[in-house]
Formats: C-alpha cells, sequence, structure tokens
C-alpha cells in the first residue's frame, strides 16, 4: 500500500542537540511539507518541497532545516537553535497543484528536556 | 493573505444528534477549501475538498460542507453523531499562487455523548 512513513514515532532528546526526523513516501508524489502542531494552535507551516533539490520556508522555519535529495524523502532537522522544539511534527505530501488533498503520515512526537 | 477560522475550539453533541463544525475564511481569490479529521496521536486523514466544481460537497463517514462565497464560510455539518466521531477537525485553505500549501485553522475537537 501507499502511504507516507514518519520515524520514530516518538523521540527524546536533550536540550542543546540537533535531531532529524524522517519521512519518506511512495506515493510518487512531487511535493511534501512539514508541519508542526501545538495544542490549540493548528498547524503551522515549517518547509514545503515541490521538486527535487528544491525548498522554501513555511511560516515557521526558523530553527529547522531540510534537504530534498530524493523525490521518495524529506528529512526534517530540528536544530539547537529553535527555542521550543518539543510538539508533535507531521510530514506530507501532494501532487502539485493547489487544489491538490496533503496525504499525511502519522507523525513524530518530539519531546526536548 | 489567506486565514482560516474555526469558531468554537471544543464542541460536545449527543450521539444520534446535528453535528455543525463552524468554519469562515478569508482570501483574495476563489479559494480551495478542505476539511480533515485527526484521531488522538495520529495523522490527518481527508473528509472532503471543494474546488468549485459545486457548493455542497459530500465526503467520507457521511459529512458534508457548503460553501457560501456571500457569508465567506465552510461549515461541516453531519446529521446524526456516531461515537466514532469524536476526533479533533481542521477546516484549510489554499489558493492557486501558494503552491499547494495549506493554511489549517487551530482546530475543532468534537465530543459525543451517549
Amino acid at each position: 500500500d501507499g502511504g507516507i512513513t514518519q520515524s520514530p514515532k516518538y523521540l527524546f532528546r536533550k536540550e542543546g542537540q540537533n535531531v532529524t526526523l524522517s519521512c519518506e513516501q511512495n506515493l510518487n508524489h512531487d511535493a511534501m511539507y512539514w508541519y508542526r502542531q501545538d495544542p490549540g494552535q493548528g498547524l503551522r507551516l515549517i518547509y514545503y518541497s515541490q521538486i527535487v533539490n528544491d525548498f522554501q520556508k513555511g511560516d515557521i522555519a526558523e530553527g529547522y532545516s531540510v534537504s530534498r535529495e530524493k523525490k521518495e524523502s524529506f528529512p526534517l532537522t530540528v536544530t539547537s537553535a529553535q527555542k521550543n522544539p518539543t510538539a508533535f511534527y507531521l510530514c506530507a505530501s501532494s501532487i502539485r497543484g493547489s487544489n491538490s488533498p496533503l496525504h499525511f503520515g502519522n507523525g513524530t512526537r518530539l519531546t526536548v528536556t | 493573505a489567506q486565514s482560516v477560522t474555526q469558531l468554537g475550539s471544543h464542541v460536545s453533541v449527543s450521539e444520534g444528534a446535528l453535528v455543525l463544525l463552524r468554519c469562515n475564511y478569508s482570501s483574495s481569490v476563489p479559494p480551495y477549501l478542505f476539511w480533515y479529521v485527526q484521531y488522538p496521536n495520529q495523522g490527518l486523514q481527508l473528509l472532503l475538498k471543494y474546488t468549485s466544481a459545486a457548493t455542497l460537497v459530500k465526503g467520507i463517514n457521511g459529512f458534508e460542507a457548503e460553501f457560501k462565497k456571500s457569508e465567506t464560510s465552510f461549515h461541516l455539518t453531519k446529521p446524526s453523531a456516531h461515537m466514532s466521531d469524536a476526533a479533533e477537525y481542521f477546516c484549510a485553505v489554499s489558493e492557486d499562487n501558494q503552491g499547494g500549501k495549506l493554511i489549517f485553522g487551530q482546530g475543532t475537537e468534537l465530543s459525543v455523548k451517549p
């Protein structure tokens, strides 16, 4: 079955450490996205990529970095510069085009102490 | 700039009662509108989408939404709530010039009482 795989489901890190969240899709989608979810704030866009080797900042990109070396993969690195990294992170993909719905992974819950 | 407002962060209904979740949007151009559902500790699942073909959109699990341009609204309804409908619901908007990215509302948590 096609879908989006995020790993791990739960991740714990000490403050000051960088951490990379994995996102892989086998839907053959061109576009991929990273959203951050906090209680009561909905989903906020961190980064998105419409094509391999290209990506754009979303609304809250500070303290995060991404790469898009392969169509199937869009890893997100949460750096030590991110002031409040503890959150639920969701990866999504879609066919290119503004009326195409997003397909979501099951998320990674990151806790930084 | 586009935006989405969901009225009511929590809605509680009795099993069998009408479900109404409110969504208002702001957009400078004709929007594309979506409703998603999220169960605890999971990703989001598409319920339905509006792409200007018809103002009344039917989705999965008996949900539907009506696009009203004059009211800039896209409210989600279901005639009879089921216990399995308890979840968080998100309204989202995108525009042609935004590269496919969605702007989400804050979400509405639906509780269903037996």
